[in-house]
């Protein structure tokens, strides 16, 4: 079946840095993928709809300036979380979307200290 | 706006009954409705899924059923096990651009005491 392998799964940071979060369709072409983030306890809010060789489209309120999305290619879709913030510490998980239905990676968790 | 509306938010049941959760979704245009399981720190993982041309599927212990004249889906798990315990999401597709994002309920937190 469909895989999304997600890169890597788990980061610490300092404050200020920036962090690189990959994530590849492994046997199907992905045109769109989608970035989630997770809180401790509550839902996948969905951040920002990633579109191969196109800018992504972000929900309202997520900034697109701190988090850059680029989808260069059918497999591959990056989220990078830049001047991170103790407050951008969270579940950050990618999907996409095939023939059978939606195929999530398996998520990164981002501590941001 | 764009909505799915999932409740109740927590259900506790004892092994062996059966457990209910409901959503509603906004999107008339939705037309997939999947149901996952999520475990702590893991990936949501698809328990099942209905699309908007039949109203009832099931699979062994788990059914889902639709209503797409009211927009509401349900999912459906009988003869519960402790092994269900976990939290539920529903999720529908909303489609404003063509790109048919997935959103999510607010999640339902299962447990089951033996």
């Amino acid at each position: 079946g469909a895989v999304v392998s997600q890169h890597p799964s788990r980061v610490i940071c300092k404050s200020g840095t920036s962090v690189k979060i990959e994530c590849r369709s492994l046997d199907f072409q992905a045109t769109t993928m989608f970035w989630y983030r997770q809180f401790p306890k509550k839902s996948l809010m969905l951040m920002a709809t990633s579109n191969e060789g196109s800018k992504a489209t972000y929900e309202q309120g997520v900034e697109k300036d701190k988090f850059l999305i680029n989808h260069a290619s059918l497999t591959l879709s990056t989220l990078t979380v830049t001047s991170a913030h103790p407050e951008d510490s969270s579940f950050y998980i990618c999907s996409a979307r095939g023939t059978g239905g939606y195929t999530f990676g398996s998520g990164t968790r981002l501590t941001v200290v | 706006g764009e909505n799915v509306e999932q409740h109740p938010s927590t259900l506790s049941v004892q092994e062996g009954d059966s457990a209910v959760i409901k959503c509603t979704y906004s999107d008339s245009a939705s037309n997939y409705f999947p149901w996952y399981k999520q475990e702590l720190g893991k990936r949501p993982q698809l328990i099942i899924d209905i699309r908007s041309n039949v109203g009832e599927k099931k699979d062994q212990r788990i059914a889902v059923t639709l209503n797409k004249t009211a927009k509401h889906f349900s999912l459906h798990i009988t003869e519960t096990q402790p092994e269900d315990s976990a939290v539920y999401f529903c999720a529908a597709p909303l489609s404003p651009s063509g790109y048919n994002k997935l959103i999510f309920g607010a999640g339902t937190r299962l447990a089951v005491h033996p």
